[in-house]
């Protein structure tokens, strides 16, 4: 069964980078079949969708936030991760991980909050 | 690209059937057969539940189909339960190869 759990810094400053990975057991991100992403949940919100990455590295993401938004991914230890730089308060939410067969996010993370304050 | 249009509450007795909508354009919902749904428990990551507009992953109750009609996707959840009561979120591939998700239902069981 594959499992995804995220991690990472649960305070961030404003202005300053959020960074956050995934990682990944039950299976391999190894594979053409699946792309690895991020969406996230302002509290008391609905979801949004942050983006996404294969494994040969091609990145797709929300227009809204490409400008800000990099995502890369770790085949030696099966993770993928999640940079967001100049983050404002706008940003706390609970950022899932997930993997995406093709039209739908099949596997969730558990999610973890981050929040912006200084 | 703005959210799906969902609306916010629907409840309904125990056993009854509902239906949530999920209204896009014919960029997204319309356009494409990739409309999804997602059952999310307070606290709880979201579950997806239906996929490519109608069909159901391994393990999800046969009471949940989906249904689509021009630019407006459904869920329907028959037999209701308590344990249905969540949020739902319908979420549709885009024309610009982008996800877009509905603002979510909270579904009340009476």
């Amino acid at each position: 069964q594959l499992q995804l759990q995220e991690s990472g810094p649960g305070l961030v400053k404003p202005s300053e980078t959020l960074s956050l990975t995934c990682a990944v057991s039950g299976g391999s991100i190894r594979s053409s079949n699946y792309c690895w992403g991020w969406i996230r949940q302002p509290p008391g919100k609905g979801l949004e969708w942050i983006g996404g990455i294969y494994y040969s590295g091609s990145t797709y993401y929300n227009p809204s936030l490409e400008s800000r938004v990099t995502m890369s991914v770790d085949t030696s230890k099966n993770q993928f991760s999640l940079k967001l730089s100049s983050v404002t308060a706008a940003d706390t939410a609970v950022y899932y991980c997930t993997r995406r067969p093709r039209s739908y996010f099949e596997y969730w993370g558990q999610g973890t909050l981050v929040t912006v304050s200084s | 690209q703005s959210a799906l249009t969902q609306p916010a509450s629907v409840s309904g007795s125990p056993g009854q059937s509902i239906t949530i909508s999920c209204t896009g354009t014919s960029s997204d919902v319309g356009g494409y057969n990739y409309v999804s749904w997602y059952q999310q428990h307070p606290g709880k990551a979201p579950k997806l539940m239906i996929y490519d507009v109608s069909n159901r992953p391994s393990g999800v109750s046969n009471r949940f189909s989906g249904s689509k009609s021009g630019n407006t996707a459904s869920l329907t959840i028959s037999g209701l339960q308590a344990e249905d009561e969540a949020d739902y979120y319908c979420s549709s591939y885009t024309s610009s190869n982008t996800y877009v998700f509905g603002i979510g239902t909270k579904v009340t069981v009476l």
